[in-house]
């Protein structure tokens, strides 16, 4: 089993539905977040989390809320899809006492479509 | 301001050829530095850091990467190309003390013929 898992991986929805996409992980890490890819744009920061009870905006945040449901748990939520929130969304993760280099551990991805 | 430039979009290599994909960096303190590789329908593997020591670095897959400090550059190498290599390349730069800080090059994807 993937140590980062991302649920759905593919969702197809409509302008102005709510839609969740959730993350979990086994690896034990205290850090979590979510990032946005965009072909020609790389990766992007939506929101990161240092703990259940730390919660901080990233690059481009507006449109998109989180929560951290436990240690193990992010998710990430849109209130009202639009189509220029069409993207590949990825939940990573990042264990504060190995050095501390950063290193990112991602999830699989979940790719959304908003009509 | 900081920020990861990879010039080329897409690269396309022959199997068995010799390989360098370019990064440069602009970042105000000693970076951290990483290559992730992305193969189709996948998530973003480390193929390698450098945060400090030997500029020549070693990854898995038989990739390496110098940094260069007076050039601002971490290019990533391989001598020979296989075509399970073929994926996307994401150069990224960070400061330590968490992901959070890390900036992402727009990616070069690599092509492998026959």
């Amino acid at each position: 089993d993937a140590d980062v898992t991302q649920t759905p991986r593919n969702r197809i929805t409509k302008t102005g539905k709510r839609i969740m996409l959730e993350c979990s992980q086994t690896k034990g890490h205290d850090r979590m977040y979510w990032y946005r890819q965009d072909p020609g744009l790389g990766l992007r920061l939506i929101y990161y989390s240092f703990d259940v009870k730390d919660i901080n905006k990233g690059e481009i945040s507006d449109g998109y809320s989180v929560s951290r449901q436990a240690q193990a748990k992010f998710s990430l939520s849109l209130e009202s899809a639009i189509p220029n929130q069409t993207a590949l969304y990825f939940c990573a993760t990042s264990d504060f006492t190995q050095g501390n280099t950063g290193e990112l551990f991602f999830g699989e991805g979940s790719r959304l479509t908003v009509l | 301001a900081q920020s990861v430039t990879q010039p080329d979009i897409h690269i396309t290599v022959s199997e068995g050829a010799s390989l360098e994909l370019r990064c440069n960096y602009s970042y105000g303190a000693t970076p951290y530095l990483f290559w992730y590789v992305q193969s189709p329908g996948q998530g973003l593997q480390l193929l390698l850091k450098y945060f400090s020591g030997d500029t020549l670095v070693q990854g898995i897959k038989g990739f390496e990467a110098e940094f260069k400090r007076s050039q601002s550059s971490f290019n990533l190498r391989k001598p020979s190309v296989h075509w399970s290599d073929a994926a996307e390349y994401f150069c990224a730069v960070g400061a330590g003390g968490g992901g959070f800080k890390t900036i992402f090059g727009a990616g070069t994807r690599l092509f492998v013929k026959a």
